[in-house]
């Protein structure tokens, strides 16, 4: 079945260390996102991705990297300039020049910095 | 630029009673609205979508919303709550700008259902 599917699902890191969570997608959609969630904030947008090599900053890019190698593939490098990385992260895809722009969420990847 | 308010962090209600849930979106152009549903520990999954028509949208497990514009909201609605229906539900609001579709999320309404 097609899907996105995001690892680790729990990590674990010390401060200050750079973490690099991973989303890979078989649904052939253009389009891949990363949003972070943290309770009562609902969800906001770090980097979206249209097509290959290219991609942009969302609301709260700062401190994350990103790259878009290959169509499949979105991995996120959380950095050691990220002030607070402890939350839930999601990964989503979408088909690019779908207007509706109806996302497709992996199961997510908890970080916790110790 | 657009936004999302969601009425209420929590909301609790009896099984097999009405489930409402509130949403209100600011958008300078006509949007399309989504609502979402998150189980604990997972992704997002979609509920239901409103793009043009029929301005009342049925979408899965029995859930509606209506899109009146007048009132710029898109509430959620289930006329019996069942157990499984407890989950977070997000609205989120797209505008239709080709080439720069994003989507943003309110802040979510964590429902939960009184047996």
């Amino acid at each position: 079945d097609g899907g996105i599917t995001q690892s680790p699902k729990y990590l674990f890191r010390k401060e200050g260390q750079n973490v690099t969570l991973s989303c890979e997608q078989n649904l052939n959609h253009d389009a891949m996102y990363w949003y972070r969630q943290d309770p009562g904030q609902g969800l906001r947008l770090i980097y979206y991705s249209q097509i290959v090599n290219d991609f942009q900053k969302g609301d709260i890019a700062e401190g994350y990297s990103v790259s878009r190698e290959k169509k499949e593939s979105f991995p996120l490098t959380v950095t050691s300039a990220q002030k607070n990385p402890t939350a839930f992260y999601l990964c989503a895809s979408s088909i690019f020049r779908d207007r509706a722009n109806v996302l497709t969420f992996g199961a997510g990847s908890r970080l916790t910095v110790l | 630029a657009q936004s999302v308010t969601q009425l209420g962090s929590h909301v609790s209600v009896s099984e097999g009673a009405l489930v409402l849930l509130r949403c209100n979106y600011s958008s300078s152009v006509p949007p399309y609205l989504f609502w979402y549903v998150q189980y604990p520990n997972q992704g997002l999954q979609l509920l239901l979508k409103y793009t043009t028509g029929a301005t009342l949208v049925k979408g899965i497990n029995g859930f509606e919303a209506e899109f009146k514009k007048s009132e710029t909201s898109f509430h959620l609605t289930k006329p019996s709550a069942h157990m499984s229906d407890a989950a977070e539900y997000f609205c989120a609001v797209s505008e239709r700008d080709f080439g720069n579709e994003k989507l943003t999320f309110g802040t979510g309404t964590r429902l939960t259902i009184i047996p």
